[in-house]
């Protein structure tokens, strides 16, 4: 079954640096996202990305965050200055079709821990 | 704020028991799905509902979606140790995103 790749499953960072975390999502989906969740609390949205441009953010998602697709299969999101707040699981996932048409396909995700 | 509220918020039972877990809203939604989440997994999906009164069925698990579609609900019969999970609702309302809910952890002992 197609499955959506994370990696790396868990990264540590210092305050202030910079992390990249990189997502192969199902080669026919057409429409991309990134959520987390913070330890013991909701899963949430931060953005959503179709035809190589932002559709919708949330207010997570500030100018520290951005997202890219750099080639036909990556789909990556940056923060610029990591914060102790930004520690979380980060999922992203991917679906063929746009609102109401099917579910979406989660990554395993990224722990990233921030010190 | 569309918040989706689950109850109960956490759940044991012995297997063999039946149970219910309420997804609720005062918002309408355009389409509610249920997930499971494992530890240090994703949330895997389960079903979509999409239509107001609509019911899915998944084996041992009973999937409804409220008439005004504010609300939904996950019925499981005769559980197992292997329905053992963190079930999730998630909601969208016509954007390109999921509202999801506060989760409901469930427990079946052998």
């Amino acid at each position: 079954e197609p499955e959506v790749t994370q990696t790396p499953s868990h990264q540590v960072t210092q305050m202030g640096q910079e992390v990249i975390l990189r997502c192969v999502p199902i080669s026919n989906h057409l429409y991309f996202y990134w959520y987390r969740q913070i330890l013991g609390q909701k899963v949430e949205f931060l953005v959503s990305f179709y035809n190589n441009e932002i559709s919708e953010k949330s207010e997570i998602f500030d100018d520290q965050f951005s997202v890219e697709r750099p080639d036909g299969s990556n789909f990556t999101l940056k923060i610029r200055s990591t914060k102790l707040e930004d520690s979380a699981m980060y999922f992203c996932a991917s679906r063929r079709g746009s609102s109401g048409v099917g579910g979406y396909t989660f990554g395993s995700g990224t722990r990233l821990t921030v010190v | 704020t569309q918040l989706l509220e689950q109850s109960p918020q956490f759940l044991s039972i012995q297997e063999g028991e039946n149970l219910t877990v309420y997804c609720n809203s005062s918002s309408v939604f355009s389409s509610l799905q249920w997930y499971r989440q494992e530890p240090g997994e994703g949330p895997v999906l389960l079903v979509t509902v999409v239509t107001g009164g609509e019911v899915k069925k998944l084996k041992r698990l009973t999937f409804q979606f409220g008439d005004a579609r504010k609300d939904s609900s996950l019925h499981i019969t005769a559980a197992q140790p292997g329905d053992t999970g963190l079930y999730l609702c998630a909601g969208e309302r016509n954007t390109d995103k999921l509202i999801f809910g506060t989760g409901t952890r469930l427990q079946v002992f052998p």
